[in-house]
Order: C-alpha cells, then structure tokens, then sequence
C-alpha cells in the first residue's frame, strides 16, 4: 500500500528566501509525482508533474525534483513571496490509477 | 475552458437523510476523481471511474456510499443514511487519461457537506 509523507507539515519563512519542501513516497512503481497548492477554501491547483522517467521540471520560480530509486521528490520555490502562502500536497499515481496524497506542508511566507 | 464544476458548493443536511453530490468534469477528459477532506486533515482517496467503470471501490468508507458516472461525464457520489463523521469537503478531480501518467488532474472547488 503507497503512503505518501511530506516532511515539514508547517513552515514559516521571510519573504524572500529560498525553500525547499519534502515528499516521500514508500512504493517506487509509479506513473508520475504531482505537486499541487490549495489555498484556504479552495479546491487544489495543479503546479507540476513529474512522469516516471523523468527527473524534474521547472515552471516559472518552482522546480520539483523526482528520485525514484530513493522514493523521494523535492519542490523547490525560489524567492518566495506572500502570495505563495498556501497548503502544498504532492501525490503519487501508482498502479490501478489510485493517486495517494501526502498530508501536505503549510507554507507562510511572511512580508 | 471550463473547469470542473462541482454542486452544491455547499450542502448542510440533517443525520440520517442522503444526500447527493454532483461533479461534472472537464469535457474529454475520461478518468474522474472523487476524495474527502476533512478539516485539517489530508485527503482521502475514495474513488476513480475510468470512463464509466470504476476500477477501485476500496476506497469508500462504507456501503452508505456510492457512486456512479454516466455518458463518461457527469459523476454523483451519494451519501446514505448521513452520520456527522460524513461531514467533510467533498472534492471531485478528473484528468485526461489516467495510465499514460502525462495528464495532470484538474480539481473543482469541491462540496462543504455538513452534517447536523
């Protein structure tokens, strides 16, 4: 059974720096590894998708990274700003099309 | 386009009535997502349709819940029996293909079901 766990649940930077946010994933056997952003109320926004053979993408100030081998991805958000405060989830889509999400980081980036 | 669109946006409800939610995906797109979240917590897989076939039910709580997909567009989760444990943010998600793992999932702004 795929558990997925994102490491810190909560974290609070001045605007500004640089960050990283952590996903791990126990079952390596995937198609890809999506990271999305929900904001209070909201349903999620899809920010980057990783396909299994691929190691990262880039969109704009984030890059998410994918290690399969060590069931790991990392999102990368640089110069971060007050509007990228948010709940960040990543999932895994694993075998059977089940897409397993982590409990989410809590991010606050303060002016 | 159009996202996926989601109704009632919220919904309170007495214990022990059903209730039905509804999630109308984005046009084309063939596997539809329904979780639940409760407050402050993650989500929870409940069930995909693949077309109108769902593969995987083992992620409903429950027999009070079922749902079902028709024309592969329109999909409604029906709750039976309603306990206040239902009570959570209903969230329904549909992508364009599901196996090829390319096609991000595209999600609506889910229901508020409240259960008194």
């Amino acid at each position: 059974k795929q558990e997925v766990t994102q490491i810190p649940a909560a974290l609070s930077v001045p605007e500004g720096e640089n960050l990283v946010l952590n996903c791990s994933f126990t079952d390596s056997a995937i198609y890809n590894l999506q990271w999305f952003r929900q904001d209070p109320g909201k349903g999620l926004t899809s920010l980057l998708l990783i396909q299994s053979s691929q190691r990262e993408q880039t969109s704009g100030r984030l890059n998410a990274s994918l290690d399969k081998s060590s069931g790991r991805s990392t999102l990368y958000i640089a110069a971060s700003q007050p509007g990228d405060s948010a709940t960040y989830l990543c999932a895994s889509l694993g075998g059977g099309g089940k897409l397993i999400f982590g409990q989410g980081t809590e991010l606050s980036v303060k002016p | 386009g159009a996202g996926v669109s989601q109704s009632p946006s919220n919904k309170v409800t007495e214990k022990g009535k059903d209730v039905e939610l509804r999630c109308d995906p984005i046009s084309g797109h063939t596997a539809l997502y329904w979780y639940r979240q409760r407050l402050g917590q993650g989500l929870e897989f409940l069930i995909y349709f693949q077309g109108n076939s769902a593969p995987d039910k083992s992620g409903l709580p429950s027999d009070r819940f079922s749902a079902e997909r028709t024309g592969e567009s329109v999909s409604t989760l029906t709750i039976q029996r309603t306990q206040q444990e239902d009570s959570a943010v209903y969230l329904c998600a549909s992508s364009l293909v599901i196996i090829s793992g390319v096609s991000p999932l595209h999600f609506g702004n889910g229901t508020r079901l409240t259960v008194t």
